[in-house]
C-alpha cells in the first residue's frame, strides 16, 4: 500500500515562490504525481518524475528522490489564480493505480 | 473539456436509494478509474478496469460496484445509499496501465445523500 504525507495548508504573496513537499512509502514505486485541483473541479495534470532529480515545466517544478522517498513541487512567480489545492500521488508498480495525498491548499495573497 | 465525460453533475437522493453514475473515457483510452472525494478526506481510489476487466480494487464498499461495457463507457453503481456516501465521485481514464501522463479527470457527480 502508499503512505502519502503532505502539508495541509500554506500561504504565500502574489509573486513570491512556494515549496509543497511530499514524503511516501510504498511497497512499489511506479512514478510521483503532482495535480492541481481547484474547489469543486476535477484534478489537473501538472507534473510527472519517475527517476531521481528535477523536472521543471514553465513556472512549476518537481523534484524526486527515491531513495528519501521524497518529492517537492515548486511553484515560481505566484499567481491569484494558483490558490488552489495540490496532490501529490504516487502510482504502484504492481496495479499501476495511483493513491493520493490529502492535498497541501494553497492560498495566494495580493 | 478534458474528453472524459461524467454525468450526471449532481445528483440528490435520499438514504437507502440505488444511483448509477456513468463515464465515458477520453477516446482511445482503454483503463478507467473510479475515485470518491469527500470534504474530509482526499481522493480515495475505488476501482480499476481495463478493456472491460476489472484491473484493481480499492478501499469499495459491498453496496458500490463497477463495470466497463464493451464501448469501454463505465458505470458505478452505488447502493443502500447512507449520508456518509456523499461525496464528488470522479472518474479517470488512460491509454493503458502505465503511461507518464497520468490520468485525465472528468468533472465529477456530486452526490448528496439526505
Amino acid at each position: 500500500g502508499q503512505n502519502i504525507d503532505q502539508p495541509t495548508e500554506m500561504t504565500a504573496t502574489e509573486g513570491a515562490i512556494v515549496q509543497i513537499n511530499c514524503t511516501y512509502q510504498t511497497s512499489g514505486f511506479n512514478g510521483l504525481f503532482w495535480y492541481q485541483q481547484h474547489a469543486g473541479e476535477a484534478p489537473t495534470f501538472l507534473s510527472y518524475n519517475v527517476l531521481d532529480g528535477l523536472e521543471e515545466k514553465g513556472r512549476f517544478s518537481s523534484f524526486l528522490s527515491r531513495s528519501k522517498g521524497y518529492s517537492y513541487l515548486l511553484l515560481k512567480e505566484l499567481q491569484m489564480k494558483d490558490s488552489a489545492s495540490y496532490l501529490c500521488a504516487v502510482r504502484d508498480r504492481n496495479d499501476y493505480k495511483l493513491s493520493f495525498g490529502a492535498g497541501t491548499t494553497v492560498t495566494v495573497r495580493a | 473539456d478534458s474528453g472524459v465525460t461524467q454525468t450526471p453533475k449532481h445528483l440528490i437522493t435520499a438514504t437507502g436509494q440505488r444511483v448509477t453514475l456513468r463515464c465515458s473515457p477520453r477516446s482511445g483510452d482503454l483503463s478507467v478509474y473510479w475515485y470518491q472525494q469527500s470534504l474530509d478526506q482526499g481522493l480515495q481510489f475505488l476501482i480499476q478496469y481495463y478493456n472491460g476487466e476489472e484491473r484493481a480494487k480499492g478501499n469499495i464498499l459491498e453496496r458500490f460496484s463497477a463495470q466497463q461495457f464493451p464501448d469501454l463507457h463505465s458505470e458505478l453503481n452505488l447502493s443502500s445509499l447512507e449520508l456518509g456516501d456523499s461525496a464528488l465521485y470522479f472518474c479517470a481514464s488512460s491509454v493503458g496501465a502505465s503511461q507518464a501522463g497520468g490520468y485525465t479527470f472528468g468533472s465529477g457527480t456530486r452526490l448528496t445523500v439526505v
